[in-house]
């Protein structure tokens, strides 16, 4: 496709459900990052994948956020048992290499979640 | 660890005004610096980046030069339009990692 698409673009969920949130990235790049941006805030890092390996969890918040990439393309990040603070935008980013710094991140335009 | 720290907003500017948003970071060894813009509606987009100190990054009218004794990448542009108006922020890539850590972005708000 042309850029980065991620659906739902909105997402209203009840306290305790679960919910999966997808990323379509742009066809043949090997990179993809999962952002939070909470209201007001800057996005904050989630995950990084390279092809279908996720080489970086570090920036989930917790063991209910769980981010997959089976194929080493589209991406899933399914949150269980969501709280109040899990509502925010969710950004999906790819990028053609392998996350050297010179590379130029795509960003979809996200997918807001709130948590009721 | 690795910070970027964004002058509040918003920032209310008349058309032609001078824009000035200044960044500050903080990271170990040398980061790559950047500004992403995100219009109203839309996803970020890089705006423009510089990789090593002193280089400036430069799009759109827009620049920012690379300031490694200041800690310092300040978004600069001559003339605003009410185009510009959008959300702005500044972010870095550290050495050997491939994340990038954000601001919290400046609100600029450009009237006629």
């Amino acid at each position: 496709g042309a850029g980065v698409s991620q659906s739902p673009r909105y997402k209203v969920a009840k306290r305790g459900q679960d919910v999966a949130l997808r990323c379509d990235p742009i066809s043949g790049h090997v990179s993809l990052f999962w952002y939070q941006q909470a209201l007001g805030q800057g996005p904050e890092f989630l995950t990084y994948f390279q092809n279908e390996a996720q080489l970086d969890k570090s920036g989930l918040p917790s063991d209910r956020f769980f981010a997959e990439r089976p194929e080493g393309s589209v991406s899933t990040l399914k949150i269980q048992r969501t709280q109040q603070e899990d509502s925010a935008v969710y950004l999906c980013a790819s990028s053609s290499g392998q996350g050297s710094t010179n590379e130029k991140l795509f960003f979809g335009s996200g997918t807001q979640l709130s948590v009721l | 660890g690795n910070s970027v720290t964004q002058m509040e907003g918003p920032v209310t500017l008349s058309e032609e005004a001078f824009l000035t948003i200044n960044c500050t970071y903080t990271a170990t060894g040398y980061p790559s610096l950047f500004w992403y813009v995100q219009y109203p509606g839309e996803g970020l987009q890089l705006l423009l980046k510089a990789t090593k100190a002193d280089d400036k990054g430069s799009n759109k009218g827009f620049e920012a030069t690379y300031r490694k004794e200041t800690t310092s990448f300040h978004l600069e542009k001559g003339s605003v339009q009410v185009s510009d108006s959008a959300v702005y922020f500044c972010a870095l890539r550290g050495t050997g990692f491939q994340k990038l850590v954000f601001g919290t972005g400046t609100r600029l708000l450009v009237s006629p």
